[in-house]
Parts: C-alpha cells; structure tokens; sequence
C-alpha cells in the first residue's frame, strides 16, 4: 500500500495560465475526492467520483475547473484561467466504497498564482 | 447543511500532560460518522479517530480517545501523555451516513496543538 500520491507538490503560475494536477488513489480504492484547502481553513468538498463517474460536485468548483478519472484509476484537476484566488492546496483522498469508509489523504499540491 | 465548529483556533500542551480539544457540529440527520484528523506542518493528512453515532461507546486508540455526545452534539478529542510529535493542526470532520449522498467530508477550521517541553 503506497498511499496516495499527488503531483507536482508545488505549483508557481501566473495569473490567466491553465494548471493541471494529478491524484493517483490507494490501489483498490474506487472513490475520490478532490479537496480545496485554503490557509487557516479546513479542507472544503470540490467534487468526488466513484470508478469513473463523477457523481457530485461543489458549487465551489466554477466552470474553470474540471475533473476526470478515466478508466477508475488516476484523476486529474485542470484549472482554466487561473485567478489569485485560487491559490491553495488541492487534497485528493481516496476510500473503498463500504458504508464504514476512511478517506485517506494524500500530501496535497499547494498552488501559488501570481 | 452540516456545520463542524472548532472554537479553540489554538491550544498548548506540556508534555506527558493531557489536553482536550473541543467540536460541535450541526445536523439534522440521526445517522452520521465523526472524525478527527491531524495535519502536522508539511505533512498529509491522517486520520487519527472515527466515531459512528449509532455506538454509543466512546472510541478509543492508543493515547486519543473521544467524548461524543449525541444529543449535545459535541465531539471532543483526548491526548493524553502528550508527546512532542502531537504537535500539529487537528480537524473535527462529519460525513453523513446516507448512502445516497456523496461521502464528502465536512471539516472546522481546525486547532492548532502546541507541545512544550
């Protein structure tokens, strides 16, 4: 069990740039969740998937932001146009799907728009 | 909506002493799981206890055990013997137990423990 790994761990852009991160879950874990966590703040819910399918998403997440799991395994969140606003750090957890589910974290991208 | 509260934004703790960090939440639902997570500096996020509102028994593990009470809707987190490696950010979370809802966890904003020697 390696856990859940997230890239890149930094992430420097300039405002109006695009920037993609990816999750890569717990082995047998089929959901995901992407977390938004800003400084002195609890995480907050973005969005989440079971497999492939994406099954709810926050009114956190504008349409400059999307998510995709392809095939079940790894996800990606791209943002379009940053803004100075969304600097934070983006934290992915996976869990199997039981109703006595954990989620487990993974270290997190933290993102710097400029 | 479910709402967590984490009223102590920072607490500190000596060393081999205990320290109790408060929660509360807010929901209307009879069926719900509450945990708390750790964050040291730099590091992930790590589940340190769960609780399931239908046990009434406290959960317990190792040096952290919980207070949970139900109908006043508090969940408070024990360390005792504290050790310099508590120090970190603590999270108070509520997931419901619907299952036809996402599984989304609902975080405070967290308590920052201090250990001095």
């Amino acid at each position: 069990d390696t856990g859940v790994s997230q890239d890149p761990r930094h992430k420097i852009t300039k405002r109006g740039q695009n920037v993609t991160f990816r999750c890569d879950p717990i082995s047998e874990h089929n959901r995901l969740y992407w977390y938004r966590q800003t400084l002195g703040q609890g995480p907050e819910f973005l969005t989440y998937f079971q497999n492939e399918a994406q099954l709810e998403k926050s009114r956190l997440l504008s349409d400059r932001f999307s998510a995709e799991r392809p095939k079940g395994s790894f996800s990606t969140l791209e943002i379009q146009r940053t803004e100075q606003g969304d600097s934070a750090m983006y934290l992915c957890a996976s869990s199997l799907n039981q109703i006595q589910e954990t989620q487990y974290f993974g270290p997190g991208t933290r993102l710097l728009v400029l | 909506a479910q709402t967590v509260t984490q009223s102590q934004p920072e607490m500190s703790v000596q060393e081999a002493e205990t320290v109790t960090l408060s929660c509360t939440y807010d929901t209307s639902e009879s069926d719900y799981y509450l945990f708390w997570y750790k964050q040291p500096p730099s590091r992930q996020m790590i589940l340190v206890i769960r609780q399931e509102a239908y046990k009434q028994q406290n959960a317990t593990e190792n040096r952290f055990s919980v207070n949970f009470q139900k109908a006043a809707k508090s969940f408070s987190l024990k360390i005792s013997d504290s050790q310099l490696g508590d120090a970190a950010m603590y999270f108070c979370a509520y997931r419901s137990g619907n299952t036809g809802t996402a599984s989304k966890l609902t975080f405070g904003t967290g308590t920052r423990l201090q250990v001095t020697l």
